[in-house]
């Protein structure tokens, strides 16, 4: 069973300028989490989709990122424009969705992103 | 709201000595917890997770965890510690906000076992 894919794996931009990830799930779950995870801190939600709906944004900082799962499938997340204190490390989750869901995340290597 | 908190940043044990990483929860009901680990460069991999049933559970690569209610604390542990379990653990909770159910997860505890 393939995991979760995400790309690039490593990213490098100056400040204020955009950047996207794209996050591929496991096939067949229906949620979808985008984390970041800032050096020496653990993981926070950005974002939680079920299918193709957004089930919890509550900490995207929604002035300069958005994410989107368009077809309940694969998903990106954009930042635009970016700010130094972006840099972390994006991870993204999956999870099956109904009562195959017992809470357990399936994670990707998750992308680096520093900021310039 | 559900949390959880690591009160160590790190924990440092000698190979075959037994390791213990710290984690107490904050809940309403019935907690869902689970340990993560994260090697460097990697994301996080499952290692177990308690829902109902007996206090100690068991999970990947020789860890298990105790879930004691009175005192509120899931911590891992194993016997013998192994120079490669060197890692970030994270302990988490599946909180519940507008009625959805939420993964979150604490600050994270660097595990360093010494040869």
């Amino acid at each position: 069973e393939a995991g979760v894919a995400q790309s690039p794996r490593y990213k490098i931009i100056e400040k204020r300028q955009s950047v996207a990830f794209w996050c591929n799930p496991i096939s067949g779950h229906a949620t979808l989490y985008w984390y970041q995870q800032i050096l020496g801190q653990g993981p926070k939600l950005l974002i939680q989709f079920q299918n193709n709906g957004v089930v919890d944004d509550s900490q995207l900082p929604k002035d300069r990122f958005s994410a989107e799962r368009l077809k309940g499938v694969d998903s990106t997340l954009k930042i635009q424009p970016a700010k130094l204190e972006d840099s972390a490390v994006y991870l993204c989750a999956s999870s099956p969705g109904g009562t195959a869901n017992t809470g357990e995340l399936f994670f990707g290597e998750g992308s680096r992103l520093t900021v310039l | 709201a559900q949390s959880v908190a690591q009160p160590e940043d790190q924990v440092n044990v000698a190979e075959g000595n037994p390791l213990t990483v710290k984690c107490t929860y904050s809940v309403s009901g019935n907690p869902y917890l689970f340990w993560y680990v994260q090697y460097p460069n990697r994301g996080l991999q499952f290692l177990l997770k308690y829902i109902t049933g007996d206090n100690l559970v068991k999970g990947s690569y020789g860890f298990e965890a105790e879930f004691n209610k009175s005192q509120t604390s899931f911590h891992l542990k194993k016997p013998s510690a192994l120079v490669s379990d060197s890692a970030l653990y994270f302990c988490a909770v599946r909180d519940i906000r507008g009625g959805s159910y939420i993964p979150t997860f604490g600050r994270g505890t660097s595990l360093i076992v010494h040869p």
